[in-house]
């Protein structure tokens, strides 16, 4: 089955400096591949995705690049405010089903 | 937000108790799922529904069972609680588009003692 590892598990980043989160995924069948936001005490929320036919999707701050080649996708967050402070999950589609294969999360801080 | 209620948000039991945790969706969409969430190990998927009366297992089912009799409803249940099942757990949505994103609930913070 799909197997998806996030990397790094924790990043500390300065206010106003990009934050990058790297994923990796087993299947090569996954076409999509989402992104989820948890902030404390609350559920993940959606903040990106992307499909297989699509190498980069921008929405304001928020960026995520795929790599089918390499098996890999990464988000990434330009100008950093403490509110990015959070957890965020990639994910990647599991073929054949509506199913995901999540990350085990990454946790950010915002250091102002 | 997603219209998705779960209940209770907080829930202290005993071992060996039975406990029924509860999903309620105002989305009318088909699938939906269960996953727990422990320190070190993400989200994983406990059972999920593909319509009403259709359910399948995830990959951590042991001792949890579902039902769902009603579009908007979708309830876990813990046989017989034990510590290993203190966790957060999570309900999901997704409409029935291949591919789509699943939405999901606030959680329930459940401690078995």
């Amino acid at each position: 089955g799909e197997n998806v590892e996030q990397h790094p598990s924790t990043l500390s980043v300065q206010e106003g400096d990009s934050a990058v989160i790297k994923c990796t995924y087993s299947d090569s069948a996954s076409n999509y591949f989402p992104w989820y936001k948890q902030e404390l005490g609350k559920g993940p929320q959606l903040i990106i995705d992307i499909r297989s036919n699509v190498g980069e999707k921008k929405d304001q701050r928020i960026a995520v690049t795929l790599n089918k080649t390499a098996k890999h996708f990464s988000l990434h967050i330009t100008e950093t405010q403490p509110e990015d402070s959070a957890v965020y999950f990639c994910a990647a589609s599991i073929y054949g089903n509506n199913r995901l294969a999540f990350g085990k999360g990454n946790q950010v801080v915002v250091i102002p | 937000d997603a219209g998705i209620t779960q209940s209770p948000r907080h829930k202290v039991t005993e071992t060996g108790t039975p406990v029924t945790l509860r999903c309620h969706q105002t989305e009318n969409h088909r699938y939906m799922y269960w996953y727990r969430q422990d320190p070190g190990h993400g989200l994983r998927l406990i059972h999920y529904s593909y319509g009403v009366k259709d359910t399948d297992k995830g990959e951590v089912s042991d001792g949890y069972s579902v039902s769902r009799s009603k579009t908007e409803d979708f309830l876990l249940t813990l046989e017989s609680a034990t510590s290993s099942q203190t966790s957060v757990y999570f309900c999901a949505i997704s409409d029935s588009s291949y591919n789509s994103p699943l939405h999901f609930g606030n959680g329930t913070r459940l401690t078995v003692t």
